[in-house]
């Protein structure tokens, strides 16, 4: 089984603080994606990845940036903290452009104090 | 903006009773179609796919897909405690919209 790998899953960090996200997978997947899950507000696509060194704006990119270096590895980076990115963060991969549906990680909860 | 609109839940079923999860979506072009499974806590796991109209069955559960209508379903049958969960409809093509999810809950 494809295995999709957070590397926290729980974080607390200051408003203001530069926050890294990471995130590997280890099937040679093509795609990956972060996104934030809220109560009421459901799963919404952050930013998202086609290939190394490749990225593209989700719905919500305001505060983040991504940063894929190698194929397997995906990061977010919250640039300065703030209380209103305490989320539940979800990375998923999949395997190219033909979705056969995506792998999740096990999620990081990051709260902002 | 696509959207993927699934019906509010709670939904409460006794057990061994069918579970009937419906879901529609905006974009006439989306080409994928899952459901994820999500207990409280977890992330999500996805347990269905379907790509083209009608009916896919796997064991004890059934999606169904009408394009022209824009709509998804997902079908539990003989529901067992175990199946409650949150229950997140997606689609799309590459990249996936999800549905604010239904929470189901089995009663033994």
């Amino acid at each position: 089984d494809v295995k999709v790998t957070q590397s926290s899953r729980y974080l607390v960090k200051r408003t203001g603080e530069k926050v890294f996200l990471e995130c590997v997978q280890d099937m040679d997947h093509e795609n990956m994606f972060w996104y934030r899950q809220d109560p009421g507000l459901g799963l919404r696509l952050i930013y998202f990845s086609y290939d190394v060194k490749m990225k593209e704006k989700g719905d919500i990119p305001e505060g983040y940036s991504v940063s894929r270096e190698k194929k397997e590895r995906f990061s977010l980076i919250l640039e300065s903290a703030s209380t209103n990115q305490t989320s539940m963060y979800l990375c998923a991969s999949s395997l190219d452009r033909r979705n056969y549906g995506y792998t999740f990680g096990s999620g990081t909860r990051l709260t902002v104090v | 903006q696509k959207e993927v609109e699934q019906n509010s839940g709670p939904l409460s079923v006794p057990e061994g009773a069918i579970a009937s999860l419906n879901c529609t979506y905006s974009d006439r072009g989306s080409q994928s179609f899952f459901w994820y499974r999500q207990y409280s806590g977890k992330s999500p796991e996805l347990i269905m796919s379907i790509y083209s109209n009608g009916d896919k069955e796997d064991g004890r559960f059934t999606a169904q897909l009408n394009k022209a209508s824009q709509y998804v379903s997902l079908l539990i049958r003989d529901s067992q405690p175990s199946d409650s969960a949150t229950y997140l409809c997606a689609v799309g093509r590459v990249k996936l919209v999800f549905g604010q999810g239904t929470r189901l809950t089995i009663n033994p």
